[in-house]
């Protein structure tokens, strides 16, 4: 039962270019979410998050958007550069609870 | 200064084997975590553990065991070895409810 889905598993964008990255949620308890990026052959790092209590959060070129009536946020990355080339993983928490929901990943390139 | 690390990075064995992955974080966190990461690219918790309590155990076969010794450390086990355990496993830590660090991961091979 996954219950945090990105039903990209792949994006290419022009450099500059807007990036935006899409995840949807099925739990209505979830209150906390995340954004991780991951090179290959390292762990997932850290990106952004919002709470449920916003529906934007910004940081520099990453801004994430959260539409909890249509269980939906995304990721939007401004202007994308050649670096951000990763997959994005989408995250999830309950307001009870430790546990993190992942989605499957969007690999994401970004074309010179 | 890395902070969270995991040994070793790959790991090649037989079905049938016993083998551990160590895990341990420098960040101070109270909170430890076990993830699979399998063919299908889906990132599944397995473990986590709060102040030496384990407090999610997410249906995963009892061949495997996390062991933490104190609170920079939480080790995975595994036992009997099956093909269907070939997967990367990350270890990951943070502070209870907040965002987590995440290890470079272990590739795990069962031949």
């Amino acid at each position: 039962d996954q219950q945090v889905k990105q039903n990209s598993p792949s994006l290419s964008v022009q450099e500059g270019r807007i990036s935006i990255l899409n995840c949807d949620y099925t739990n209505s308890m979830f209150d906390y979410f995340l954004w991780y990026k991951k090179y290959p052959a390292e762990g997932p790092t850290f990106l952004i998050s919002i709470s449920s209590i916003k529906d934007k959060n910004e940081d520099g070129r990453f801004t994430v958007f959260l539409n909890k009536s249509a269980k939906h946020l995304s990721l939007h990355i401004v202007p994308s550069q050649p670096g951000d080339s990763a997959v994005y993983f989408c995250a999830a928490k309950p307001q009870t609870g430790n546990q993190f929901y992942f989605g499957t990943g969007t690999s994401l390139t970004v074309i010179p | 200064d890395t902070a969270v690390s995991q040994t070793p990075k790959y790991l090649v064995t037989q079905m049938g084997n016993d083998k551990s992955i160590k895990c341990e974080q420098n960040l101070g966190h109270d909170t430890m975590y076990w993830y699979k990461q399998d063919s299908k690219k889906f990132l599944k918790i397995m473990f986590s553990y709060n102040n030496k309590e384990l407090i999610i155990n997410e249906t995963v076969p009892n061949r495997f065991s996390p062991k933490s010794p104190d609170k920079a450390h939480l080790n995975l086990h595994i036992n009997s070895l099956e093909l269907g355990d070939s997967a990367v496993y990350f270890c990951a830590s943070s502070q209870v409810g907040q965002k987590q660090y995440f290890g470079p991961g272990t590739r795990l091979t069962v031949t």
